[in-house]
């Protein structure tokens, strides 16, 4: 079945400092996964995608992300966090072959500390 | 349109009473979505269309949900005979259903029960 596994349910990190949210997720087919960030009040942001090629996809607002198929996950990175990065982050996984649905993961809230 | 539009963006409804749910999809998107997002949860599933069908309707928690799609474009969601439980913000997501597509999600209806 298919399942996508955030560890974290809430990450504190000082601002400037580096970031990782984890993300595991089983999946039978070859997976198309995804990073959302929705920020409070507000609707889905796709941050990335990754379908295929290298495994280290860039994104937008300086996140990145790295697929790792031995170990099943799919990480997001950022160098340096920015107060405005708080939000909730929900990693997620599709069938690259068909338009069928994702499931997300539970998410992970992220605060900033000044 | 350019984006995902729904509407209402807020719906506040009797406990027992019928409500209906509008999503708009990306012009020329075939695939749509619905998911519910409880408070301080994760997304969950209820449906998928593709065109006017709708090959994975796995979600819907009960038989008082129900959507249709009409003419490729336009979904309503429709819950009959509210309970608060169903008290959620309802998001609606479209896609191309080609290639490396990414999943657009709209702003959402914040349902709640009274």
């Amino acid at each position: 079945a298919q399942s996508v596994t955030q560890p974290d349910i809430h990450i504190t990190v000082s601002e400037g400092a580096s970031l990782e949210l984890r993300c595991n997720y089983s999946y039978g087919a070859t997976p198309y996964l995804f990073w959302y960030v929705q920020s409070p009040g507000q609707g889905l942001q796709l941050l990335l995608k990754y379908f295929s090629g290298d495994t280290l996809v860039q994104g937008i607002k300086g996140f990145e992300a790295e697929f790792k198929r031995s170990q099943s996950s799919f990480n997001l990175r950022k160098p340096s966090v920015h107060w405005s990065d708080a939000a909730e982050y929900f990693c997620a996984v599709g069938a690259y072959s068909s338009a069928s649905k994702i499931i997300f993961g539970s998410g992970t809230r992220l605060s900033i500390r000044p | 349109g350019a984006g995902v539009s729904q509407s209402p963006s807020n719906k506040v409804t009797e406990k027992g009473k019928d409500v209906e749910l509008r999503c708009d999809p990306i012009s020329g998107h075939t695939a749509l979505y619905w998911y519910r997002q409880s408070l301080g949860q994760g997304l969950e599933f209820l449906i998928y269309f593709q065109g006017n069908s709708a090959p994975d309707k796995s979600g819907l928690p009960s038989d008082r949900f129900s959507a249709e799609r009409t003419g490729g474009s336009v979904s309503t969601l429709t819950i009959q005979r509210t309970q608060q439980e169903d008290s959620a913000v309802y998001l609606c997501a479209s896609n191309s259903g080609q290639g490396t597509y990414g999943y657009t999600f709209g702003s959402g209806t914040r349902l709640t029960v009274v």
